[in-house]
């Protein structure tokens, strides 16, 4: 059973630019959270997303987006990147008692 | 603001337990605390999670004080594969909710 799955591992964009970043969750998880880590921090909550609608929302900009498909894989998109953007995007799914992470998507900005 | 708290750095010697304390003086009655390992920056790896009694998994063991507000995670017999960034957070049963990680104890295992 595979467990939380993220794509793309890494890549490389300019500022102005967009990405979306995909995230597909453990067999039997419903809930989607989506993280940003900036080098030498702990992971930041960007947001939640259950039964396809934003539940919960971090500290960030409308810049960042997302999206659950029906079967719970997810999406988030960043618009208009800036060089602060540049961060390690981790993907946790989640039922009742598992919280299970990605291995993340490694976003450069130049 | 981070639910938890802990030291920011800490040594083990190989093959000695490595014992991680975690503060969590806010936690509420029906919030789990679980541990992560972050290597290299990889995505965290689960290790073990609890309500209020102790806890044991092949990875390690989970001390919970009587009254809940710290906790202190077991590496038995720690190697050097266990040198990672170790994150405590509390989190609900179910439900959704904004989880917050705090900086996490950068565990070092010395030979």
């Amino acid at each position: 059973d595979a467990g939380v799955t993220q794509s793309p591992t890494h890549l490389i964009k300019t500022r102005g630019q967009q990405v979306t970043l995909r995230c597909s969750p453990k067999s039997g998880h419903d809930t989607v959270s989506w993280y940003q880590q900036a080098l030498g921090q702990g992971p930041q909550f960007i947001f939640q997303y259950y039964e396809e609608e934003e539940r919960q929302r971090g500290n960030f900009p409308d810049r960042f987006s997302g999206h659950q498909f029906p079967n719970y894989s997810s999406e988030l998109n960043v618009n208009a990147l800036l060089l602060g953007d540049s961060a390690l995007y981790l993907c946790a799914s989640s039922n009742t008692r598992e919280l299970f992470f990605g291995e993340g998507s490694r976003l450069t900005v130049l | 603001d981070a639910k938890t708290t802990q030291p920011p750095s800490m040594d083990c010697a190989e093959g000695r337990a490595a014992n991680l304390p975690c503060n969590h003086s806010t936690i509420s009655g029906n919030e789990y605390v679980y541990w992560y390992r972050q290597i290299h920056s990889q995505g965290p790896q689960y290790i073990i999670h609890g309500l209020k009694n102790n806890e044991t998994n092949e990875m390690a063991s989970l001390i919970i004080t009587e009254d809940r507000k710290s906790s202190t995670l077991i590496l038995p017999h720690a190697t050097l594969r266990d040198t990672a960034v170790y994150y405590c957070i509390v989190r609900l049963s179910g439900g959704y909710q904004k989880v917050t990680f705090g900086t996490g104890t950068k565990l070092q295992v010395i030979p």
